[in-house]
């Protein structure tokens, strides 16, 4: 079955980069069609799509976040990470990773997600 | 880009239907049929409940239906069960290639 996890630092000081890590089972982004992305959502507060990479390396931002992040795969170790620069409090969200599958449900929705990481961000 | 307008609570009786509705613009929801609706409760994950403004994943329950009129969508729950409270939110494909997320709609079982 298809799983994801989210694994990084709880808690991250202002000013810093955050590195996330989506650990995935159950497909390989090395087949066409598959895409993970990257979602958060403040406590809360409403969904927030951040960024998103194919099985191609095709990679997509949040046009208003698209300086501050960079989203990257390993295949061989069946993860994705997010790094995101310049960490302020209002970064605090629960950061979430899914699935799109193009073959499936198709690109544009997500039809698995991980069950979060909650990253705060305080000095 | 500017989240899709939801309203922030509905509320019905149980057996009753409510529909929820999403209001974006021509540059995402009236621009494609990309639309998904997702139900969070408290505390979990978000859940996949309708794709491309209508269709359902297998598994989903047959009382959730979606459709889309101009750069407007809804998602309808009939028969209203308290199982059904949740947080839902819809979401979008853009002419950006990004995806954009409601304001959330916090549903009510009375």
């Amino acid at each position: 079955q298809v799983t994801l996890r989210e694994s990084g630092p709880a808690l991250v000081k202002p000013t810093q980069t955050l590195t996330l890590t989506c650990t995935f089972s159950g497909f390989s982004l090395s087949n066409s069609g598959m895409c993970v992305s990257w979602i958060r959502q403040p406590p809360g507060k409403a969904l927030e799509w951040l960024a998103r990479i194919d099985w191609d390396e095709d990679k997509y931002y949040n046009t208003s976040l698209k300086t501050r992040l960079t989203i990257s795969k390993d295949t061989s170790k069946n993860q994705v990470v997010l790094t995101m620069t310049n960490l302020d409090p209002v970064d605090t969200a629960t950061y979430y990773c899914a699935r799109s599958n193009g073959y499936s449900t198709g690109w544009y929705n997500f039809d698995y997600w991980g069950q979060g990481t909650l990253v705060t961000v305080s000095s | 880009q500017s989240a899709l307008t939801q309203p922030a609570s509905v509320s019905g009786s149980p057996g009753q239907s409510i529909t929820i509705s999403c209001t974006g613009t021509s540059s995402d929801v009236g621009g494609y049929n990309y639309v998904s609706w997702y139900q969070q409760h408290p505390g979990k994950a978000p859940k996949l409940m309708i794709y491309d403004v209508s269709k359902r994943p297998s598994g989903v329950s047959n009382r959730f239906s979606g459709s889309k009129s101009g750069n407007t969508a809804s998602l309808t729950i009939s028969g209203l069960q308290a199982e059904d409270e949740a947080d839902y939110y819809c979401s979008s494909y853009t002419s950006s290639s990004t995806y954009v997320f409601g304001t959330g709609t916090k549903v009510t079982v009375l």
